[in-house]
């Protein structure tokens, strides 16, 4: 398999409950994005991994708790959520440093619906 | 305050027009800018990046252009066909490496046959 893979690609889930998404990468890449993306707004940033060192965390509440445990594994730990927080959960990857530009390859994203 | 628009948030054009999707920026100086394409129900897919010293890039029927004075990129998509369809993004790379990418809105193309 190549590529970024993210599961589930869709979740539902009540406020009270715990649940993760997984993000997986096959490139050899060096760094791991979580990306929020909602209708009508750019990409968030939520956090950043590079060499399982997470480098940020862009203001992200506490009930999303990010994992690395290797820079090919990244995962999204999620708890008591609320409904605002139901969007398109984007992983990515890339090379860095070096010449690469920081291009970034993406998953399909975990569609996540809180009720 | 720094902000990044794409400026129109849907873009409508017949199959076999040029289509051009604007990008401008304010409060940034951007070292580099890239374009994705993004699928109803996908993650984004990388097109073409371009550095702050060059003013045109080429890809098959895409072109790219960024004035740094105007603080703007164009994108332009030749013989558009309705499989161009799609929403584009442009992404500010602030300097090179590990910086993270600032990315707009995005415009939703449609190519109508």
């Amino acid at each position: 398999e190549t590529g970024v893979t993210q599961t589930p690609r869709h979740l539902v889930m009540g406020m009270t409950n715990k649940k993760s998404l997984k993000c997986e990468q096959h490139l050899g890449h060096n760094a791991m994005y979580w990306y929020k993306q909602s209708a009508k707004k750019p990409l968030e940033l939520m956090f950043v991994y590079n060499f399982k060192e997470q480098t940020e965390n862009n203001s992200v509440p506490s009930r999303f708790s990010p994992e690395c445990p290797n820079s090919s594994h990244l995962f999204l730990h999620l708890h008591t959520l609320q409904p605002e927080d139901s969007a398109l959960y984007l992983c990515a990857s890339s090379q860095v440093p070096g010449d690469s530009a920081g291009e970034l390859f993406f998953g399909e994203g975990s569609r996540l619906t809180v009720l | 305050s720094q902000k990044i628009e794409q400026n129109s948030e849907a873009l409508n054009i017949q199959e076999g027009k040029t289509a051009t999707l604007t990008c401008n920026y304010t409060n940034y100086s951007p070292a580099y800018l890239q374009w994705y394409r993004q699928d109803p129900g996908r993650g984004p897919v990388f097109l073409l990046l371009i550095r702050e010293n060059e003013k045109e890039k080429r890809k098959e029927r895409l072109k790219v252009t960024f004035d740094t004075t105007l603080k703007q990129s164009l994108f332009h998509i030749t013989a558009s066909q309705p499989a161009d369809s799609a929403t584009y993004l442009c992404a500010l790379g602030l300097l090179s490496g590990n910086t993270p990418l600032v990315f707009g809105k995005g415009t939703r193309l449609s190519v109508i046959a």
